[in-house]
């Protein structure tokens, strides 16, 4: 199996910081890899797909980059609304799998 | 609009089953591969399975392999999800979700497992 080791596991960030989260798979996954992110009871939403690929209606200021094991998605400048938690995907080989999480707080 | 509506999910004793539908609108259903994705309370995101467009090819994570079955009824527009010999472990809410890297996903059916 794949495993997706995402971090930071939380961070925490003002309004208007950047902020950058990783996702490293344990063998290649070309781009197969996708970004969600979640708000408290809200079912996942998709920002990224093919790594880099914005999901149409998503800001811009989310972005994806990365291939083969290294895989990073950026909030140029975070909103209030982009406090939530945020999961990567892998989806190149079965089982597919999820990072563990990155919680983003309000410092 | 897509939307995906999961219905079927409540209490069940271990070792019961309990069988989860999904119903799609929006979008071309017979078009596209479907899956079922679960979260326990306070935990991560885990994928449980997914099917094709027709359903001839299945694919699971090993531990619902032989106790969980996914289907679709394509002149329906819907997606099940077979649940049997249930264990506490597999409590979570249960989202069923449109392709392989899940686009879109429905509000998710609360699965208990509990004496």
């Amino acid at each position: 199996d794949i495993q997706m080791t995402q971090s930071p596991s939380s961070l925490s960030a003002s309004v208007g910081d950047r902020a950058t989260i990783t996702c490293r798979a344990s063998q290649g996954i070309r781009n197969d890899l996708g970004w969600y992110q979640q708000k408290p009871g809200k079912a996942p939403k998709r920002l990224i797909y093919d790594a880099s690929s914005l999901q149409s209606g998503v800001p811009s200021r989310f972005s994806g980059s990365g291939s083969g094991t290294e895989f990073t998605l950026t909030i140029s400048s975070l909103q209030p609304e982009d406090f939530a938690t945020y999961y990567c995907l892998q989806h190149n080989s079965y089982p597919l799998t999820f990072g563990g999480g990155t919680k983003v707080e309000i410092k | 609009e897509v939307q995906l509506v999961e219905s079927g999910g409540g209490l069940v004793q271990p070792g019961g089953s309990l069988r989860l539908s999904c119903a799609a609108s929006g979008f071309a259903f017979r078009s596209f591969w479907m899956s079922w994705v679960r979260q326990a309370p306070g935990k991560g995101l885990e994928w449980v399975a997914n099917i094709n467009q027709d359903g001839s090819e299945k694919h699971y994570v090993d531990s619902v392999k032989g106790r969980f079955t996914i289907s679709r009824d394509n002149a329906k527009n819907s997606l099940f999800l077979q649940m049997n010999s249930l264990r506490a472990e597999d409590t979570a809410v249960y989202y069923c979700a449109r392709g392989v890297t899940a686009g879109a996903w429905g509000q998710g059916t609360l699965v208990t497992v509990s004496s």
